[in-house]
């Protein structure tokens, strides 16, 4: 299997404070993560890549600052919406993607983020 | 620049009744394709994907799609739909020397008893 999962599944908190998911590729290596957005009854929006070891690649009209995103191993990858405000309230999804580029990419179950 | 569009936003069928769904893409070279469900609140499942070779390819859950280049098009199919199967689904396109993937804006399936 190819099983990827995110931690936490949900979270709430306040303005203005800083939250971080985790995203784990549980029984293979990833070479590339890659950091979704998804919106209400909307289409995931790509707002990062990631490798491990090396700097995010962001898409453009995605803030840098505001969505830092760490790929500390093959197996972990972390965003953290820094200074949250209530419009960054989605949901976030993770993938993993096992090898050669254009391979499948294994989608995490999400985190739902609410900021008040 | 690729994009994949999903002309059906809902589709309602009767269980037992045969699904289509429909993908067209725009890719200048031979693209990756894939679907995905989505159920409520969950994270995106694969069903199946193109990457090249026989163009009717089979899917986990009994589903099917089958890749017609001369119409851009990767339509998702199943012969009888059951009532578990409603969910949104998501056809994603990926360029084949790099990995980001195009989504489109998703069908959201409505299953009757």
């Amino acid at each position: 299997g190819a099983v990827v999962s995110q931690h936490p599944s949900w979270v709430i908190c306040k303005s203005g404070t800083s939250v971080k998911i985790e995203c784990r590729s549980l029984d293979f290596q990833a070479t590339t993560m890659f950091w979704y957005r998804q919106f209400p009854k909307q289409s995931l929006m790509l707002m990062a890549t990631s490798n491990e070891g090396s700097k995010a690649t962001y898409e453009q009209g995605v803030e840098k600052d505001k969505f830092l995103i760490n790929h500390a191993s093959l197996t972990l990858s972390t965003l953290t919406v820094t200074s949250a405000h209530p419009e960054d309230s989605s949901f976030y999804i993770c993938s993993a993607q096992k090898g050669l580029a254009g391979d499948t990419q294994y989608f995490g179950p999400g985190t739902r983020l609410t900021v008040l | 620049a690729q994009s994949v569009t999903q002309p059906d936003i809902h589709i309602t069928v009767s269980e037992g009744a045969s699904l289509e769904l429909r993908c067209n893409y725009s890719y200048g070279a031979t693209p990756y394709l894939f679907w995905y469900v989505q159920s409520p609140g969950q994270g995106l499942q694969l069903l199946l994907k193109y990457f090249s070779g026989d163009t009717l390819v089979q899917g986990i859950k009994g589903f099917e799609a089958e890749f017609k280049r001369s119409q851009s098009s990767f339509n998702l199919r199943k012969p009888s739909v059951h009532w578990s199967d409603a969910a949104e689904y998501f056809c994603a396109v990926g360029p084949g020397t790099a990995s980001k993937l195009t989504f489109g804006t998703g069908t959201r399936l409505q299953v009757t008893l």
